[in-house]
């Protein structure tokens, strides 16, 4: 059973331009919800996380945006730029995130120059 | 670098053998997560180790068996290897019950042929 599901799995975006993943889960005890990104090679590492208690964290040009009543979440990156090209994961967890993580499939995305 | 360090970097071994991979979590972190990443599945959550007690279990095999000794560091433990555990198996340690963020090590790639 997938207990969180992203898509798409993979995007292509151009420079500047905004690229969104979007993840739903169904586990309603779920109250940490991290992305995490990955280069080739690399190990997975944090980028941004929110707590269901707000709607939108921002850090820089990345966003993440949650709607508890539809039990779901994105990732929004503002103005690409071809160093964004990565492999992102999000991920949920309870007792927030002391547990460990519940990981989607991933989204592999390339930001073309 | 996370701080968190896994050895080897690759293996190749066939099938029926066993295996023995090593992490090393960050200085001061209680808590060691063994993670599995296949191309399929993504990141798959195998077993989580707190100050040497386990703590959870994901989707770990009876044929895998993990262990976390007095100085932290961890071992995953994989045997009567088949073509199909072929994997980047990933490390990743935290600081118990604070942000929740897990440093993951570069991982694992374990080849069964």
């Amino acid at each position: 059973q997938q207990q969180v599901k992203q898509s798409p799995q993979s995007l292509i975006v151009q420079k500047g331009g905004i690229s969104i993943i979007n993840c739903a889960y169904e586990n309603t005890a779920f109250d940490y919800f991290p992305w995490y990104q990955q280069f080739p090679g690399k190990g997975p590492a944090l980028l941004i996380a929110i707590r269901p208690d707000v709607s939108e964290k921002k850090e820089g040009r990345f966003t993440i945006s949650f709607n508890k009543s539809a039990k779901q979440f994105s990732l929004h990156i503002m103005d690409s730029q071809p160093g964004d090209s990565a492999t992102y994961f999000c991920a949920a967890s309870t007792n927030w995130g002391a547990d460990g993580l519940t990981f989607g499939k991933g989204t592999h995305l390339i930001i073309q120059p | 670098d996370s701080g968190v360090t896994q050895t080897p970097k690759h293996l190749i071994t066939a099938t029926g053998q066993r295996v023995t991979l090593r992490c090393s979590p960050r200085s001061g972190d209680l808590s060691v997560y063994w993670y599995q990443q296949s191309l399929d599945q993504g990141l798959q959550f195998l077993i989580q180790y707190y100050n040497g007690e386990e703590r959870a279990k994901g989707n770990i095999l009876e044929r895998f068996s993990a262990q976390q000794f007095p100085d932290l560091h961890s071992e995953l433990n994989l045997s009567s290897l088949e073509l199909g555990d072929s994997a980047l198996y990933f490390c990743a340690s935290s600081v118990e019950g604070t942000t929740g963020e897990l440093f993951f090590g570069e991982g694992s790639r374990l080849t069964v042929l």
